[in-house]
């Protein structure tokens, strides 16, 4: 079978790096991406990996290991807005097919 | 940037009644997903679509039909609402170099 594991919730403080893990088990790979849901709303599209290494996007990063079947999504400079749910997503394949992990809830504190 | 458009936000049906969540892209993009969410399971795939009047089945499909009649109209279709469909249903679309996906801002059904 098919499975993410991300953790169900994560806690910081505002102005803090937090670490977001997600490790994989799939029987394709072909890319790791990130989206964050706001209470109440839709997923956004946070990021893509395609390649091992880091991808920066302003307070945002996003890590791959893929012989780790390992990536992380790092939120700098934590602000109260960045509470949110993240979901890190597996494409199996080129067809934009994606596997999603359950989600991790991103609570800071003051 | 791509816009997807999900025909109401907020829908209250009645156990049995047919029901159509509509789904517009401005974009031309071949592929197009139907999710539903609920607290606790995350999203599951309904039913997706790579290209006009083609469709497969995704992890849930029992209970829903779709349509796919022009390339920016998505259809999901509730052949007879029934209350365990009451959910959060969420349009999307993909085709950008990212691979990421635009989402709809949802429609959260409830049946009664």
């Amino acid at each position: 079978g098919q499975s993410l594991e991300q953790p169900s919730e994560v806690t910081a403080v505002e102005g803090a790096i937090v670490q977001i893990n997600c490790t994989y088990q799939t029987s394709g790979f072909y890319g790791l991406s990130w989206y964050q849901q706001h209470d109440g709303g839709a997923p956004t599209f946070l990021s893509y990996n395609g390649l091992d290494g880091l991808e920066e996007t302003g307070r945002f990063s996003s890590f791959l290991s893929r012989s780790d079947s390992y990536g992380y999504l790092l939120l700098q400079e934590l602000q109260m807005k960045d509470s949110a749910s993240y979901f890190c997503a597996v494409y199996m394949d080129s067809n934009y097919q994606l596997i999603w992990g359950a989600g991790t809830k991103l609570i800071i504190k003051p | 940037d791509v816009k997807v458009t999900q025909s109401s936000r907020y829908l209250v049906k009645r156990t049995g009644e047919k029901v159509f969540l509509e789904c517009v892209q401005d974009m031309d993009h071949e592929n197009m997903f139907w999710y539903r969410q609920d607290p606790g399971l995350g999203l599951r795939l309904i039913y997706f679509s790579y290209d006009v009047k083609m469709k497969e089945k995704g992890d849930i499909p029992e209970g829903y039909s779709v349509s796919r009649e022009k390339k920016e109209r998505f259809s999901l279709i509730l052949e007879s609402a029934s209350t365990n469909q009451t959910s959060m249903y969420l349009c999307a679309n993909a085709g950008g170099q990212n691979y990421g996906y635009t989402f709809g801002s949802g429609t959260r059904l409830t049946v009664v």
